[in-house]
């Protein structure tokens, strides 16, 4: 099993739309969770960070973390053409000293005007 | 601005041929990796530092080495290059369990 698992899409989903990302992870001890955006030959950039249970609310953006499940989301409202892109989840393992960023494979989301 | 910076952004080279990558960030980061990236593969970890003078494998460290002497720099090296290590290369820089910043890149061609 790989230690961060993510649907390799591609994910295609109409202007104005929900697009929704799901991230599993193996380690029940992580403690840190990230997505992260990357367009085509370009570096990762951070969209959201998540610590606790629950949801977080950045703009159109809404992560989703539930521990017990060992699952994290990403929910884009209002889906834009430029939101179409790779989008990386990444997890940080149990130990606070041991910054060892496990990341998945990658969504590739295509929003079509 | 607060920044990761890797130089070279391109480099093509040949089979053998020694080379180094610089990754500088001023962010005054304990942490720094470095990261390839192939097709289907998604990124994966070559090595990481977390402090001056102490570094650690990561998934995939045949081939590399590494240096951390000061703080903001975390070069990569490669002894002999291969084509097999022909890739997009990113370095990375964080604060302990933090999120990373990421470098624009090094994409490398071997022939």
């Amino acid at each position: 099993q790989k230690e961060v698992e993510q649907n390799s899409g591609p994910l295609s989903v109409p202007e104005g739309a929900i697009a929704s990302l799901n991230c599993t992870y193996s380690d029940r001890g992580s403690q840190s969770f990230f997505w992260y955006r990357q367009y085509s030959g370009k570096s990762p950039e951070l969209i959201m960070s998540i610590y606790s249970n629950g949801d977080k609310e950045d703009g159109r953006f809404t992560a989703q973390l539930n521990k017990a499940s060992q699952y994290v989301s990403l929910l884009i409202r209002d889906s834009q053409p430029s939101d179409s892109a790779t989008y990386l989840c990444a997890v940080n393992p149990r130990s606070y000293n041991n910054n060892d960023m496990r990341f998945g494979a990658g969504t590739r989301l295509t929003v079509k005007p | 601005e607060a920044q990761v910076t890797q130089n070279p952004r391109y480099l093509i080279t040949v089979t053998g041929k020694k080379l180094t990558v610089t990754c500088s960030q001023n962010m005054n980061h304990e942490y720094m990796s470095w990261y390839r990236q192939d097709p289907g593969l998604g990124l994966r970890q070559i090595y990481y530092s977390m402090n001056v003078e102490v570094t650690d494998k990561g998934d995939v460290p045949e081939g590399y080495k590494v240096s951390r002497k000061e703080k903001r720099n975390f070069p990569l090296i490669l002894e002999s290059p291969s084509p097999n290590q022909t890739s997009l290369y990113f370095c990375a820089s964080s604060s302990p369990g933090r999120e990373q910043y990421f470098g624009p890149g090094t994409r490398l061609t071997v022939t």
